[in-house]
């Protein structure tokens, strides 16, 4: 059965970067895409990017342009998405999901969700 | 600065009938978005529903259908369940990127 499993929560301070790692199960991970979003406390989800697992080409928000890097370990079927300058509005749940559906590969199955926490 | 909208609430009867919209302000909502609709449950994960404006996942429930309907995505609920009660989210494609929408908070009343 698919799987995104997500790294645990953390906690950062202002200035800080993250990094969330999603690791892949039950498909050929380079086949499909991985898609981030996040959401924040009460708030509505956000896409942030995705990364074509199979050649590594990116596409990000216009809202996170120059403070998100995606990226991905096709040994480990592992995606990662690390956000820079970390102030305290970037406090949200951060889900990877696969992008595997129709034409334009749409989010299927999610991850659990990580908690980031941006506090000094 | 592309902008989703959706209905902020919407209550139903159990039993009922009920359609969320979707709207761009970009200008109608065409296949060509391929319009996708998720349920979050408080303190889950969403789970994907609809893709592509109408195609349902293998566990969507026969009870929630998709379209275009005036200009705008439509997610459509007949015969309401109280498991039902959730926020639905739409998200539309923009040429490589995607948005979602601000959300509807169905209540099952």
């Amino acid at each position: 059965q698919v799987q995104l499993v997500q790294s645990g929560a953390e906690l950062k301070k202002p200035g800080a970067s993250v990094k969330v790692s999603c690791k892949a199960s039950g498909y050929t991970f380079t086949t499909y895409t991985i898609h981030w979003v996040r959401q924040a406390p009460g708030q509505r989800l956000e896409w942030m990017g995705w990364i074509n697992a199979g050649n590594g080409n990116t596409k990000y928000s216009q809202n996170f342009q120059g403070r998100v890097t995606i990226t991905r370990d096709t040994s480990a079927s592992t995606a990662y998405m690390e956000l820079s300058s970390l102030r305290s509005e970037d406090t949200a749940v951060y889900y990877c999901a696969r992008g595997g559906v129709g034409v334009v590969s749409a989010p299927d199955y999610w991850g659990q969700g990580t908690l980031v926490t941006v506090s000094s | 600065q592309t902008v989703v909208t959706q209905e902020p609430s919407l209550t139903v009867s159990p039993g009922g009938t009920v359609t969320l919209t979707c709207a761009s302000s970009t200008g109608a909502v065409t296949s060509g978005f391929y319009p996708n609709w998720f349920q979050q449950k408080p303190g889950q994960a969403p789970r994907a529903l609809i893709y592509s404006t109408s195609n349902k996942h293998s566990w969507t429930p026969a009870r929630f259908s998709g379209s275009l309907l005036g200009g705008k995505g439509a997610l459509t609920l007949s015969g309401v369940q109280p498991e039902d009660e959730a926020e639905y989210y739409c998200l539309l494609y923009y040429g490589g990127a995607w948005v979602f929408g601000g959300g509807t908070k169905l209540t099952v009343l």
